[in-house]
């Protein structure tokens, strides 16, 4: 058990369609991670938020958006959702100061028919 | 434009045998590698590093080597297990990343399968 939270573990809509991801970090970590893990492609960053504030921003779409609350915890919404967004969207968590070692959710299955 | 690569979709491997995952990359700007290994329906987990200091950073039966001459480094495991079987993350981080993880940028993956 990693400590970070993602739910929901499985989610299927429609296209057009908007959804909301939610994540909760390990207890004390700062900072979020946002990751797209496409069909045979890798983890791609989207987006990075610490202590509620946005710090890096990777292949994210416009029609993407995230935030962190003043709790720590995190959304990814997904919106005008188009078959190729269908993917596992990974949360991740890590402290200030390590270098890399990202504590990883188990992922939410978004599929869009 | 892959930054990291890993070349081999899939390793096949015989229980007691040593595993040799690879991994390239292509930005001189990657000061420091991690491997990361999934197994299914859970989320990847971290399982070593190198700094670019170092060319090889032991954990168990666990060796991450690095050639950054040629941009390149491998994870080796042995004696290989069937409980290793999983995908295998190569990943970097640019040297400008400051005081907090920043912008990991992974490969696609190796899927791993040891045999009894």
């Amino acid at each position: 058990d990693s400590g970070v939270t993602q739910t929901p573990k499985h989610l299927i809509t429609a296209t057009g369609q908007r959804v909301t991801l939610r994540c909760s970090p390990r207890s004390g970590d700062l900072s979020v991670y946002w990751y797209q893990q496409s069909l045979d492609q890798g983890l791609q960053f989207l987006i990075q938020y610490y202590n509620g504030e946005e710090r890096a921003k990777g292949n994210i779409l416009e029609r993407f958006s995230a935030q962190q609350f003043p709790d720590l915890h995190s959304e990814l919404n997904l919106s005008s959702l188009e078959l190729g967004d269908s993917a596992l969207y990974f949360c991740a968590s890590g402290a200030s100061g390590n270098t890399g070692e990202l504590f990883f959710g188990e992922g939410s299955r978004l599929t869009v028919l | 434009d892959q930054q990291v690569k890993q070349n081999s979709p899939s390793l096949s491997v015989q229980e007691g045998r040593i595993s040799i995952l690879n991994c390239d990359y292509t930005n001189s700007m990657f000061d420091y590698f991690l491997w990361y290994k999934k197994y299914p329906a859970e989320g990847p987990t971290f399982l070593i590093s190198i700094s670019s200091i170092k060319d090889k950073n032991e954990d168990g039966r666990f060796t991450v080597f690095l050639n950054k001459s040629a941009k390149h480094l491998s994870l080796h495991i042995v004696p290989s297990q069937p409980g290793d079987s999983a995908v295998y993350f190569c990943a970097a981080q640019p040297s400008n990343s400051g005081g907090s993880n920043y912008k990991l940028t992974f490969g696609k993956g190796t899927l791993l399968t040891v045999n009894p």
